[in-house]
């Protein structure tokens, strides 16, 4: 079955430090991946995505993510946080399970954001 | 309004009570879903449903149970709610097929359940 590993549970930074949040899964076949953002009381709305093709996907708000599929990893970054970055983020995996496409989810990144 | 709507948005019910959580979407997509979210465990999938007669248990089924009454339309209900199903649920949606965005969920704004 396929898994996701998110190696950060809690990350604080300060405004304009680098982020990058690691994500892992376990899957041999062919996969999408996303990053998935909780702002605080809210649901969860796409950050990015990736398909095929160009393995660094560009997101909103200045997130991007690489694919590196001989690390099975597809890690979300962004240069220069704000404090409105200040939220969950969930990277998932869609592939195929049982003659289905299911998306599995792993457990999530708080990010707090200090001004 | 909101493309996929969770009723209610908060409820507080008693172990051994029948709870019914609602979703609707006017996506238009064929898959709808029922996650569950757990501080330290993210999302877990509950059950799916890729049309009306097509409905399949997920990773935390025990406990629950679904309707899919229409295709804008799939409801999950605790028979006899426990405290350990407090949580917060979501619904969310896909619209499926083979194009890409095909498996990009659209979520609702989530139902708080406690069990006391």
């Amino acid at each position: 079955a396929q898994s996701v590993s998110q190696h950060n549970h809690h990350v604080i930074l300060s405004e304009a430090a680098s982020l990058e949040l690691g994500c892992n899964y376990s899957y041999g076949g062919t996969v999408n991946l996303f990053w998935y953002v909780q702002y605080p009381g809210q649901h969860l709305q796409l950050l990015l995505k990736y398909f095929s093709g160009d393995p660094l996907v560009k997101g909103i708000k200045g997130f991007e993510a690489e694919f590196i599929k001989s690390k099975f990893s597809f890690n979300l970054r962004k240069p220069s946080v704000q404090w409105s970055d200040t939220a969950e983020y969930f990277c998932a995996v869609n592939a195929r399970s049982g003659g289905y496409q299911k998306v599995t989810f792993g457990i999530g990144t708080k990010l707090q954001v200090i001004p | 309004d909101a493309d996929v709507t969770q009723t209610p948005r908060n409820r507080i019910t008693k172990t051994g009570k029948r709870i019914m959580l609602e979703c609707s979407q006017t996506k238009g997509h064929d898959r709808m879903y029922w996650y569950r979210q757990d501080p330290g465990l993210g999302l877990r999938l509950i059950y799916y449903s890729f049309d009306v007669k097509d409905i399949n248990k997920g990773e935390i089924s025990d406990g629950y149970s679904v309707s899919r009454q229409a295709q804008a339309k799939f409801s999950l209900s605790l028979e006899s709610a426990i405290p350990n199903q407090t949580a917060l649920y979501f619904c969310a949606t896909t619209p499926g097929g083979g194009a890409p965005g095909a498996n990009v969920l659209t979520f609702g704004a989530g139902s708080r359940l406690t069990v006391l």
